[in-house]
C-alpha cells in the first residue's frame, strides 16, 4: 500500500454517461496529481493541485473536470467521454512541490469508454 | 519541448545476467527519476537523481545521471525474477521543476527468465 487509494479500480461507461473517479491520500501531502496512462503512450500529466489550488492544467479537454475539496481528496469528473479516453488514470501525491520529493501513486482506475 | 526516450522498450534477460537500460532526454534538466510498475499496480519511486554524476544504488539496481550527455542509466546486476516489471524514467522541464512537470519515457518492460 502506497497510502494513496483510488476508487473504483475499474469503470466501464458509455459516451453519454457522467461518472467520477476518486482519490484519497493518507500521507499528509500537500500536492496531488492526475496522470493518464494509455497503452501506447508515455504517462501524461493532466492536472496538478498544490494546497487545493490547481496549478497546472496540461491542455486537458473540458470533458475532464478535476475537483480538490481538500489536500487529502481529489476527484476527476467525467462526462461525454470518447473511446480514445479509455486508459488507466493514476492519482499521485507528494509533499513540498520542490521537485526533490517522491511521487506516491495510487493503483489507478482502468477506464473503458464504449 | 522535452522528450524522454528509453531503450530498449522490451528486455528479456536470464537470471544472473547484467544489463543496462538507457534514458535520454532532449532538453536541459537537472534531475531525473526512475519508477517501477508491476502489472496491475501503481508506480513506485526507485531513485531521484539530482545532480550531474549522481549515482544511487539499491539492491541489484544502480542508477546514474550525466546531465552533460542528458543520459541516465539503470544498471541491473545479477538479475532475479522479482525484478520483472516495467521501469520508467522521467525528467522535469527546465531547472528546479516540481514533480508536477514530470515528462515520462514510454517505459522498459523487463522480463527475467530462469
Amino acid at each position: 500500500e502506497t497510502g494513496v487509494t483510488q476508487t473504483p479500480r475499474h469503470l466501464v461507461m458509455g459516451m453519454t454517461n457522467k461518472k467520477s473517479l476518486k482519490c484519497e491520500q493518507h500521507l499528509g501531502h500537500n500536492a496531488m496529481y492526475w496522470y493518464k496512462q494509455s497503452a501506447k503512450k508515455p504517462l501524461e500529466l493532466m492536472f496538478v493541485y498544490n494546497f487545493k489550488e490547481q496549478t497546472e492544467n496540461n491542455s486537458v479537454p473540458s470533458r475532464f473536470s478535476p475537483e480538490c475539496p481538500n489536500s487529502s481528496h481529489l476527484f476527476l469528473h467525467l462526462h461525454t467521454l470518447q473511446p480514445e479516453d479509455s486508459a488507466l488514470y493514476l492519482c499521485a501525491s507528494s509533499q513540498g512541490g520542490t521537485g526533490t520529493e517522491k511521487l506516491f501513486f495510487g493503483s489507478g482506475t482502468q477506464l473503458s469508454v464504449l | 519541448e522535452l522528450k524522454v526516450e528509453q531503450n530498449p522498450l522490451f528486455l528479456s534477460m536470464q537470471e544472473g545476467k547484467n544489463y543496462t537500460i538507457y534514458c535520454n532526454y532532449s532538453t536541459t534538466s537537472d534531475r531525473l527519476y526512475w519508477y517501477r510498475q508491476d502489472p496491475g499496480k501503481s508506480l513506485e519511486s526507485l531513485f531521484v537523481l539530482l545532480s550531474n554524476g549522481a549515482v544511487k544504488q539499491e539492491g541489484r539496481l544502480m542508477a546514474s545521471l550525466d546531465t552533460k550527455a542528458r543520459l541516465s542509466t539503470l544498471h541491473i546486476t545479477a538479475a532475479v525474477h522479482d525484478l520483472s516489471a516495467t521501469y520508467f524514467c522521467a525528467s522535469t522541464r527546465g531547472y528546479g521543476g516540481s514533480q508536477g512537470n514530470l515528462i515520462f519515457g514510454k517505459g522498459t518492460k523487463l522480463s527475467v527468465k530462469p
